[in-house]
């Protein structure tokens, strides 16, 4: 069956230093795969999308990588805040025309002072 | 240009009442997409609808489960008998989608539906 990893655990890092988060999946075979943002409460925030032909892709502080032999996508924010203190999810679109996504658990990423 | 709006943002039912679920797309978007998050895990999709069509009901339980997009008004997910597992967020977005690129999705804040 399909499954979508992310690290359950949380990650904490110092402010400044570059976040890197860990997208793995199985079974599946994404023509996108996206990243989101979710605060307590809240849904789901649009990052960025990258497609299963490119290999990078960036967004001011964002950096998303996608490699599909190694069925893992990395999500890098460089000199991080304490407003990036988030859950980041990773989703993936098999590019059927439609947002039928598969979400991973999302990690937790805190950032300290 | 208001955002995808859901209402209520807290629901409470008893065991075996009926939820009813909103949802506003964004101005123009015309695709709807509704998602449910149980506690500690992700987001699960239910339903695609375009306006007064379901195009892919295939995450929806076949059972007490309905959604609808009419011509005009908000799309309604509807959950009859709702029983504890029920409890969950349940989120919409909405796209607006051209042939030629692909569009983002825009959620909405969700609907905490409580079952006691």
């Amino acid at each position: 069956s399909q499954k979508i990893e992310q690290n359950s655990e949380a990650l904490n890092i110092q402010e400044g230093k570059t976040a890197t988060l860990t997208c793995n999946y199985t079974n599946y075979s994404p023509a996108y795969l996206q990243w989101y943002r979710q605060d307590p409460g809240r849904g789901p925030v649009f990052l960025l999308l990258i497609r299963e032909n490119e290999k990078e892709k960036r967004k001011k502080r964002l950096k998303v990588t996608f490699d599909t032999t190694l069925k893992q996508s990395l999500f890098h924010i460089t000199a991080s805040q304490p407003a990036d203190s988030a859950t980041y999810l990773c989703a993936l679109d098999r590019g059927t025309g439609f947002q039928k996504l598969v979400f991973g658990t999302g990690t937790r990423l805190l950032v300290s002072p | 240009n208001a955002g995808v709006m859901q209402n209520p943002r807290h629901l409470v039912r008893r065991r075996g009442q009926e939820a009813r679920l909103r949802c506003s797309p964004m101005k123009g978007h015309s695709h709807v997409y509704w998602y449910r998050q149980l506690p500690e895990e992700g987001l699960k999709f239910m339903v695609y609808l375009q306006k007064e069509n379901i195009i892919d009901e295939s995450g929806m339980p076949k059972e007490r489960f309905s959604a609808e997009f009419p011509k005009e008004g908000p799309s309604i997910l509807r959950i009859q008998q709702v029983v504890r597992g029920d409890s969950a967020a349940y989120f919409c977005a909405s796209s607006l989608r051209t042939a030629a690129e692909y569009a983002e999705a825009f959620f909405g804040q969700g609907t905490r539906l409580t079952v006691v």
